[in-house]
């Protein structure tokens, strides 16, 4: 199966709250991660990504994590807007190269 | 610059047909993905191919799939005889060198097996 998983399948937020997305990934190995996004009817979109040489990397609104040690990911998302509801996706490239994906994470915001 | 193009954005099909499902890459980029997507789920990782070549077709079931990226034209994801179970959307994905991975996706093909 995929070895990149998802604590959370939904995320209601706050409408001006901070987000925090999580990932879990099982492959040691992994040197490069991505935050994509899906909106409903649309192929997914990119966000940020972040190499395994660094911990944090920030983008406009968004942060990514990484936990090498504890093999976490997160995406942080500030001042969550309406225009934020859909599902994000983690993925990971291996050792192989291939990129895989997890199962996503639905983030709902809140009026 | 265009971005990623796929179609048909939606194709039906009846059991025992052949879908072809095609991807035409970013100008520039010689890399593809296919992936396969059910609804509430992630996408599956299917083929990466480069220009005339299949580097990984190990998400690909070794039956009635096929895929290709020629040198010249769009990659084309072939499904022969489907069945109700390939019913899903179909998303290709294509990036410019390795090193470079930042997938950029096309809209999808909807296919649907009836």
């Amino acid at each position: 199966g995929e070895s990149v998983g998802l604590h959370l399948p939904t995320l209601s937020v706050q409408e001006g709250d901070n987000s925090i997305i999580n990932c879990a990934y099982s492959n040691s190995a992994s040197d490069y991660f991505i935050w994509y996004k899906q909106e409903s009817g649309k192929g997914p979109q990119f966000i940020i990504d972040i190499r395994s040489n660094m911990d944090k990397r920030q983008g406009q609104r968004v942060t990514v994590l990484l936990n090498k040690t504890v093999k976490h990911l997160s995406l942080q998302i500030a001042a969550t807007q309406p225009g934020d509801s859909a599902v994000y996706f983690c993925a990971e490239r291996g050792r192989d190269d291939k990129i895989i994906f997890g199962k996503g994470t639905r983030l709902h915001i809140l009026p | 610059n265009a971005g990623v193009m796929q179609n048909p954005r939606h194709l039906v099909r009846r059991r025992g047909q052949e879908a072809r499902l095609r991807c035409s890459p970013m100008k520039g980029h010689s890399h593809v993905y296919w992936y396969r997507q059910l609804p509430e789920e992630g996408l599956k990782f299917m083929v990466y191919l480069q220009k005339e070549n299949i580097i990984d077709e190990s998400g690909m079931p070794k039956e009635r799939f096929s895929a290709e990226f020629p040198k010249e034209g769009p990659s084309i994801l072939r499904i022969q005889q489907v069945v109700r179970g390939d019913s899903a959307a179909y998303f290709c994905a294509s990036f410019p060198t390795r090193g470079d991975e930042k997938l950029f996706f096309g809209s999808g093909t909807q296919l649907s097996v009836l």
